[in-house]
């Protein structure tokens, strides 16, 4: 059972490129999230999926752009890095069970460092 | 989704009950409480989760008041390796928000 896998784990780009953090589940589940972390602080979420072809803003959208065209990807690409956008970016997925509420399931993280 | 409250940060010591509060004031009808926690710069690990009643697991209890604006997370003997980052989230689906969380350190 792989679950939920991200790549790169580990990443150093420079200011001004474009860079793509891939995520990929195993589970079928219908949502998927894009969360980052900065260092000392807590989860700020960026952009998220309900399902295929549907996304949507979260807290902290600006310079990130997301899309999902297919159920288990949900790349999350930076089209210019700058480097406030160092941080660890973590996917989550969840599936919504009736009278059960959505367990979310994260990766191990990404981490980005913008030079 | 509605937001919560929680300590910035929490002390306990080592074998005792660790309960770590969460205010959730305006939280819907169909929302469930969950707690998740993030040790070190791991990804953050679902611990339990309720709409109304009390719930128990193997690793925490967690309790809700009455009329649903409050809820604590009981670790009933805590480790060392209970020391982590505590998130108080409120959902039911979609836009999942999650804060800053209580961090709580387990004392020898």
């Amino acid at each position: 059972d792989a679950g939920i896998t991200q790549s790169p784990r580990y990443k150093i780009t420079e200011t001004g490129r474009q860079v793509t953090l891939m995520c990929h589940q195993t589970w079928s589940h219908s949502y998927m999230f894009w969360y980052r972390q900065d260092l000392g602080h807590g989860l700020r979420l960026i952009y998220y999926s309900a399902a295929a072809d549907i996304t949507d803003k979260g807290e902290v959208p600006d310079g990130y752009v997301v899309s999902r065209s297919k159920t288990e990807n949900f790349p999350l690409t930076l089209e210019s890095a700058t480097r406030s956008q160092t941080s660890v970016y973590f996917c989550a997925s969840s599936i919504l069970l009736p009278n059960s509420g959505n367990t979310i399931y994260f990766g191990e993280g990404s981490w980005l460092t913008v030079v | 989704d509605a937001k919560t409250t929680q300590p910035t940060s929490m002390d306990c010591a080592e074998g005792r009950a660790a309960n770590l509060p969460c205010n959730h004031s305006t939280i819907s009808g169909n929302e469930y409480v969950y707690w998740y926690r993030q040790i070190h710069s791991q990804g953050p690990q679902y611990i339990i989760h309720g709409l109304k009643n009390n719930e128990t697991n193997e690793m925490a209890s967690l309790i809700i008041t009455e009329d649903r604006k409050s809820s604590t997370l009981i670790l009933p003997h805590a480790t060392l390796r209970d020391t982590a980052v505590y998130y108080c989230i409120v959902t039911n689906a979609g836009k999942s928000t999650f804060g800053d969380g209580t961090t709580l350190t387990v004392k020898p």
